[in-house]
């Protein structure tokens, strides 16, 4: 069965310090999407992304946070300079944008930063 | 603005059936989903009612009023292995966005 694969599963990182999180999205797709879970917390939207533009983003997806799809499979997160708060799991999800709007989440890429 | 609420935790005995609730307040709403994260896992799809009505997956069914912002998962024959957390999620009219509530914690006791 398909599935969305996130790459680091662990960064450790100094504050201040760029992070990109790496994901294969399913390859049938057309939106992909960004959400943050901090621990013991909600699942909050963070950016969908469709036809290689950001569709939506959230009052979190501040100036420090950016998206690209640098090539046909790869859709990127990039913290540039990365805050204690930015601690956090980081889903990729994404979705056929059916009616369904069942979106299916890669095994989230943890990151901590000290 | 947009809020979902949902019960922050609920505890039932294996064998028996629970709901969890979801009312939301959202304006361009298209559907309600439920999802279902075990601890340290991602969240799973469960169920989706774009509909009013009632919708049944095997054990898991969903229903959705959307003249009471509503909506509600039914788990039946509960067993240990349902123990996660349960979020409802709604849709916007376009795929591009899909927030989810805060998530009710599921305990099941033998």
């Amino acid at each position: 069965e398909p599935e969305v694969t996130q790459t680091p599963s662990h960064q450790v990182t100094q504050m201040g310090q760029e992070v990109i999180l790496r994901c294969v999205p399913i390859s049938n797709h057309l939106y992909f999407y960004w959400y943050r879970q901090i621990l013991g917390q909600k699942v909050e939207f963070l950016v969908s992304f469709y036809n290689n533009e950001i569709s939506e983003k959230s009052e979190i997806f501040d100036d420090q946070f950016s998206v690209e799809r640098p090539d046909g499979s790869n859709f990127t997160l990039k913290i540039r300079s990365t805050k204690l708060e930015d601690s956090a799991m980081y889903f990729c999800a994404s979705s056929q944008g059916n009616s369904g709007n069942t979106i299916y989440f890669g095994e989230g890429s943890w990151l901590t930063v000290v | 603005g947009q809020s979902l609420e949902q019960p922050s935790e609920v505890t039932a005995v294996e064998g028996a059936i629970v709901q969890i609730n979801c009312t939301y307040q959202t304006s361009g709403f298209y559907g309600l989903s439920w999802y279902q994260q075990h601890d340290g896992g991602a969240p799973t799809f469960l169920s989706y009612n774009g509909l009013d009505g009632l919708e049944e997956t095997g054990r898991f069914s969903s229903f959705l009023s959307r003249s009471d912002s509503y909506g509600y998962l039914l788990l039946q024959e509960l067993q240990m292995k349902d123990s996660a957390s349960y979020f409802c999620a709604v849709s916007y009219s376009s795929a591009s966005k899909i927030i989810f509530g805060s998530g009710t914690r599921l305990s099941i006791r033998p």
